[in-house]
Parts: structure tokens; sequence; C-alpha cells
């Protein structure tokens, strides 16, 4: 069974701190790492990560994969109360054919305190 | 951009209802999901399509049904609504198959069943 595990859980952090959310997973035929933030409501996209060792940026937020030891983590830098919310981790691997399964962690929920 | 509108944002239902939730896009895209989002459990896949009149079956499909007559519409289908099924239900979407495209998701519908 495919698995995706965020940690931590749950972080607080005062503003203008960096933080480093982790991501580790067990699929078999992965094809893709996503990160999404979720604040009240839709999650929306932050990165997709394929290849091992490049970072993906944007802004305060950064994002690499490590393909061998199988995790990625996701920076944040200079946080900003506006960067509250749950970060949610999902993998994307092959599931027979030409589809394909997203399994997502349970999410970490970031809150930056002014 | 993309847009994913559900068409409730909160929903009160009784025990024993039929309950309809309705998802619609409007970018054209071939892929659609329910998921629910519980707590401590994260976000477990329902039901997807990957076409029009087609549906698979996701990790947690019992006590649903899906329904897609037209690409741009997903409907997701309580056949007799009960107490477990209270939760936050997402739809989303994506274009084509892979890794080269994440979901778009709708702002959610929060059910509760009493």
């Amino acid at each position: 069974e495919d698995k995706v595990v965020q940690s931590p859980l749950s972080l607080v952090v005062h503003e203008g701190d960096t933080v480093t959310l982790n991501c580790s997973y067990e699929v078999t035929n992965f094809r893709s790492l996503l990160w999404y933030k979720q604040e009240k409501k839709a999650p929306t996209f932050l990165f997709m990560l394929t290849s091992s060792g490049i970072e993906k940026k944007s802004g305060r937020l950064s994002s690499i994969l490590d393909k061998k030891e199988l995790f990625s983590i996701l920076n944040i830098t200079a946080t900003q109360t506006g960067d509250s919310a749950v970060y949610l981790c999902a993998v994307e691997a092959e599931s027979g054919g030409s589809n394909y399964k997203l399994t997502f962690g349970k999410g970490t929920l970031l809150t930056v305190n002014p | 951009d993309v847009k994913v509108t559900q068409s409730s944002r909160y929903l009160v239902k009784r025990t024993g209802e039929k309950v309809f939730l309705e998802c619609v896009q409007d970018m054209d895209h071939e892929n659609m999901f329910w998921y629910r989002q519980d707590p401590g459990l994260g976000l477990r896949l329902i039901y997807f399509s990957y076409d029009v009149k087609m549906k698979e079956k996701g990790d947690i499909p019992e006590g649903y049904s899906v329904s897609r007559e037209k690409k741009e519409r997903f409907s997701l289908i309580l056949e007799s609504a009960s107490t477990n099924q209270t939760s936050m239900y997402l739809c989303a979407s994506s274009l084509g198959q892979g890794y080269r495209s994440p979901l778009h998701f709708g702002n959610g519908t929060r059910l509760t069943v009493t």
C-alpha cells in the first residue's frame, strides 16, 4: 500500500522564522511529488517535483526531492502570518495501464504568530 | 485560470436522505475527482473519472456513487446519508493524465448529516 508521511503534524513559529516541512513516501512506480497549500478553502498547487536534487523556488518558498532517500522538504523563509495554512504533500504513482494514483499525506498545520 | 465550482459551501441533511453534491469545471479537463477530508485522516479519494460516463472507485467508495454525464460536471451521490458521512467534500479536476497535471480543487462542501 502506498504511504505518504508528513512531519511535523503541526508547527507554531513567529514571523520571520524559517521553517522546514518534511514529506517521506513509500510508493511503487513513483512519478512525481506535489505540494499544496490549504488555507480555509481549496488546496492550491505550489510545486511539482519529478527529479532528484533540483530545487523548485517561488518567492520565499522552495522545495527539493530526494528520490534515493524517498523524501521531500518544503522550506519557507522569513515566514509571514499569511503563510499560516495546512501544507499537503501528495505522491503520484502509476497504478496500471496509463492510469495513475495520487496519495496524500495528512498535512502539516503551520501557524505563524505575529 | 481554472475554476472548479462546487454548488454548495455548507449543507445540512438528515440521516437517510439522498444527497447530491455537484461539481463543475470550466477548463475542459478530462479528469475529475471527489475526495473527503477529515481531521487526522487527510484527503481520501472516493471516486474519480477519466472521461464522460466513465467512473472508477477510489479508496473509500462505500456508501457513495457518482455520475458524469457531461465532461464539465461530476456529481457525488450519497444514496442514504449517514452520520459518518459528515465531512468536508472536495472536488478536483486535472488536464490529461500523468505527472504534468496537478489537481485544481473546488472550495469544498462541508456536509453535516444529523
